[in-house]
């Protein structure tokens, strides 16, 4: 069965540093990879996934995520991070039959400026 | 949020009511799914739908129903069974295959007077 961890519940940084927000998975077959963004009282927005090719993954606002097969994980970064980041932070992979999602815990980013 | 809608934003129910959460959404997706939020908690998938007039309980199903008459929508019932059902409501929408996206609606908050 796929899982998904996020070790860490919350993240703190400072405006204008970079920021890594962690995620490991366990999937037999290929891994697809997604990460979303959740602001207070709002749906989850997709940020950027992971299908195959190239292991640093561009995608919106900034936002950049590094697949490493050999540690399995998918971590999110940012170079310069802004207040205006600080949001919930979801790590997710789509099991190999393409029905279901399976997402992490979450993890709470704040942006301090 | 694209093109997925939840109505209402907010709503009050009384103990022992059913209440039906609606989802609407416009991206021609054959997937629906429906999740439950809790505080401090990732995201329970509820119920999701493959194809019209099909659906399968997920990892929370008790006290919740779901309809899938049209494929453009994927009403949630709460039902009176379901003994804590303050929580944030969350529909989404994908394609079918493996790699394709997860979107999101903007949520429907629940509480019970």
């Amino acid at each position: 069965a796929q899982s998904v961890a996020q070790p860490e519940d919350q993240v703190n940084v400072a405006e204008g540093n970079p920021l890594t927000v962690k995620c490991t998975y366990s999937v037999s077959g290929n891994p697809y990879l997604f990460w979303y963004v959740q602001y207070p009282n709002r749906g989850l927005q997709f940020l950027l996934k992971y299908i195959t090719g190239d292991n640093l993954v561009k995608g919106s606002y900034g936002f950049e995520a590094e697949f490493n097969k050999s540690q399995t994980s998918f971590h999110l970064k940012k170079p310069s991070a802004l207040v205006s980041d600080s949001a919930l932070y979801f790590c997710a992979v789509r099991d190999n039959y393409g029905q279901n999602f399976v997402f992490g815990p979450g993890t709470r980013l704040s942006v301090l400026p | 949020d694209g093109g997925i809608t939840q109505s209402p934003k907010y709503l009050f129910r009384k103990e022992g009511q059913n209440v039906t959460l609606s989802c609407e959404q416009n991206l021609n997706h054959d997937a629906m799914y429906w999740y439950r939020q809790d505080p401090g908690q990732g995201l329970r998938l509820i119920y999701y739908s493959q194809i019209v007039n099909d659906f399968q309980k997920g990892d929370i199903a008790e006290g919740y129903s779901v309809s899938r008459e049209k494929k453009e929508s994927f009403p949630l019932t709460v039902t009176s069974a379901q003994k804590n059902p303050t929580a944030f409501y969350l529909c989404a929408s994908a394609r079918t295959g493996t790699t394709d996206t997860q979107y999101f609606g903007p949520g429907t908050r629940l509480t019970v007077l």
